[in-house]
């Protein structure tokens, strides 16, 4: 059983640059997740997708922030333009909506550091 | 909107002793509640779950807590520290949207120190 994965582990850019991050759920996982933290901070929800679907989105997700998850598999999170303030772990987290438990899994984030 | 507080960022303990960290919670429909390890440069482990069953939730590690419903918290509990123990914690919150939970409201997270 492969857990969630994410690529890369390490990003460091410089600022005003594009970045994308990949994230490959659990297989049979239906709801992928991202989540940003901060140092000293607890994760921050940014977006969710059910299958293809992106059902919702923070209002920390400004418009320089896209995520797709084609075909209802592995999700990308570009960031355009990037500036000091991303700096961050970008978190991506899966489940199974099931009986409404819908727990999550998370993998081990991607640290963005944005020179 | 739900919200979660956790009292004390960081707790130090000795090899043996209690462990005790605090989570209190605010919400406007009954509560999924989580505590969560994460370890230096790791994702977040799931340590238990509250979902609506039992009061007294066990997890891994020998972790526990207890939600209690009157004083709207989830403190999370372990009797004797190992220094294994020693990362950060953080309590969640699951909101609701059609019948189901979905994103988690976290904390800002307690650092556990075990001293030997």
């Amino acid at each position: 059983d492969t857990g969630v994965s994410q690529d890369p582990r390490h990003k460091i850019t410089k600022r005003g640059q594009n970045v994308t991050f990949r994230c490959d759920p659990i297989s049979e996982h239906n709801r992928l997740y991202w989540y940003r933290q901060t140092l000293g901070q607890g994760p921050e929800f940014l977006t969710y997708f059910q299958n293809e679907a992106q059902l919702e989105k923070s209002r920390l997700l400004s418009d320089r922030f896209s995520a797709e998850r084609p075909k209802g598999s592995f999700s990308t999170l570009e960031i355009q333009r990037t500036e000091q303030g991303d700096s961050a772990m970008y978190l991506c987290a899966s489940s199974l909506l099931a009986g409404g438990r819908n727990e999550q899994f998370f993998g081990p984030g991607t640290r963005l550091t944005v020179l | 909107a739900q919200s979660v507080t956790q009292l004390g960022s960081h707790v130090s303990v000795s090899e043996g002793a209690l462990v005790l960290l605090r989570c209190n919670y605010s919400s406007s429909v009954p509560p999924y509640l989580f505590w969560y390890v994460q370890y230096p440069n790791q994702g977040l482990q799931l340590l238990l779950k509250y979902t609506s069953a039992a009061t007294l939730v066990k997890g891994i590690n020998g972790f526990e807590a207890e939600f209690k419903k009157s004083e709207t918290s989830f403190h999370l509990t372990k009797p004797s520290a190992h220094m294994s123990d020693a990362a950060e914690y953080f309590c969640a919150v699951s909101d609701w949207s059609g019948g189901s939970n979905y994103k988690l409201t976290f904390g800002k997270g307690t650092l556990l120190t075990v001293n030997p």
